[in-house]
């Protein structure tokens, strides 16, 4: 089945620029989705097709997919910025959502 | 506004069955595919099963397949996972999700929790 890895955590000073991957086999190929999820709450959808961002999600966020890794990467970071991130694939080969292990922010 | 309630979560013995319910509102429903996806105390999202709109095309994850059951009633604009055979590492907050199958999940409920324990 198909595989989504993404790094424990990542740790960024307010102000500076945060940027967590997503690597997959490939994934390049596929569209990938990025999801925020604070402590006790429901995910939200920040990032969807690669590049594309919902209504109300600040510009400082943005995505980038190539080959094996895809990045979610969050400028000029703020304290609100610190949560759980999960990208997310559609595997064709098996008809199944796959998410990624997740990632936590912290803002130092 | 869209909205999505899920409602069914309890304490259920090892072996046992719950059904989840999740109500949705302010969008047309069979527009969408909608989703469950869970997540164990202190863990991961983890994907669990999908409904197609028009067509109920069904999806699971290998963890749960054959033991869960997914179906939606458009006519009330619910849909519902049936959960049979549960498993301890079935215990998790169950979110239920909008999207179109295949892409993002784009609205999310709040979540009801499922415990199973002896």
């Amino acid at each position: 089945s198909y595989v989504l890895t993404q790094p424990p955590s990542v740790s960024v000073a307010p102000g500076k620029t945060a940027r967590i991957s997503c690597g997959g086999n490939n994934i390049g190929s596929k569209s990938v989705h990025w999801y925020q999820q604070k402590p006790g709450q429901a995910p939200v959808l920040v990032i969807y097709y690669d590049t594309d961002r919902p209504s109300g999600i600040p510009e400082r966020f943005s995505g980038s997919n190539s080959e094996n890794t895809a990045t979610l990467t969050i400028s000029r970071v703020e304290a609100g910025d610190e949560a759980d991130y999960y990208c997310q694939v559609w595997d064709s080969s098996s008809d199944q959502y796959v998410l990624g292990t997740g990632t936590k922010v912290t803002v130092l | 506004e869209v909205q999505l309630l899920e409602s069914g979560g309890d304490r259920v013995q090892p072996g046992g069955s719950l059904r989840l319910s999740c109500a949705a509102s302010g969008f047309t429903f069979t527009y969408y595919a909608m989703s469950w996806v869970r997540q164990a105390p202190g863990q991961g999202l983890e994907w669990v099963s999908s409904i197609g709109g028009n067509d109920g095309g069904t999806y699971y994850a290998d963890s749960v397949k054959g033991r869960f059951t997914v179906s939606r009633d458009n006519s009330k604009n619910t849909f519902y996972l049936q959960m049979n055979s549960l498993r301890a590492d079935d215990a998790a907050v169950y979110f239920c999700a909008r999207g179109i199958l295949g892409g993002s999940f784009d609205n999310w409920g709040q979540g009801t929790l499922v415990t199973v324990s002896s």
